[in-house]
């Protein structure tokens, strides 16, 4: 089972920051946090994950808070080709729990 | 670099037929993992290969499922025989260590329909 949840979905307009939300309450300490994407009837995509700091890439920041319960993923100016179903996942580096777990996702609808 | 490859990408068969996937990883990537979407349902873990050798295949429905990596590249995936609840997207991944400092890179997937 996901040991993540996510609103079902939400939307933004064009241009303007898109914050996805994500609990995972009982995430341990060797776990990080993932966010991939699958935008329709692509693959997932890989978008960024952290352990406890913030991180920044070209696609997204993530913003962890400090108990490291909850992130934030957001896409800084969101396009149309940003709609997609996003998933945060958390995951261990090694062992039985290196898999990825998906779940149900959000749905996020990028409006014109 | 070229992505992950599957072939083919859509696959219509008959129950109780043979399909055998084919996944070509990201060169140099010894960890290929199997994912599917069956309809309606999540994306569920398969199996994990590191090189040719099973490192986890907890997540294979039946023995009607067969990976293989002969030789550590390519791998497939043979469903035999098929069944109707089989249908649904069979997504193939990489990366070059098992943890990955950027995750997995994904093929587009097959779409495999039983009927």
């Amino acid at each position: 089972d996901a040991k993540t949840t996510q609103p079902p979905s939400m939307d933004c307009a064009e241009g303007r920051a898109a914050n996805l939300p994500c609990n995972h309450s009982t995430i341990s300490g060797n776990e990080y946090v993932y966010w991939y994407r699958q935008i329709h009837s692509q693959g997932p995509q890989y978008i960024i994950h952290g352990l406890k700091n913030n991180e920044t890439n070209e696609m997204a920041s993530l913003i962890i808070t400090e108990d490291r319960k909850s992130s934030t993923l957001i896409l800084p100016h969101a396009t149309l080709r940003d709609t997609a179903v996003y998933y945060c996942i958390v995951r261990s580096h090694t062992g039985a729990n290196s898999k990825l777990t998906f779940g149900k996702g959000i749905t996020l609808s990028v409006r014109p | 670099e070229a992505g992950v490859t599957q072939f083919p990408s859509h696959s219509v068969i008959e129950k109780g037929q043979t399909v055998t996937l084919r996944c070509d990883p990201i060169s140099g990537h010894d960890n290929l993992y199997w994912y599917r979407r069956v309809m309606g349902k999540e994306i569920k873990f398969l199996l994990h290969f590191v090189k040719e050798s099973k490192q986890d295949e907890s997540g294979m429905p039946n023995n009607r499922f067969l990976a293989e990596r002969t030789g550590g590249t390519y791998s497939t995936l043979k469903v035999q025989p098929a069944e109707l609840e089989d249908s649904g997207v069979y997504f193939c991944a990489s990366s070059l260590r098992q943890g990955g400092t950027y995750g997995y890179t994904f093929g587009s997937g097959t779409r495999l329909t039983v009927v």
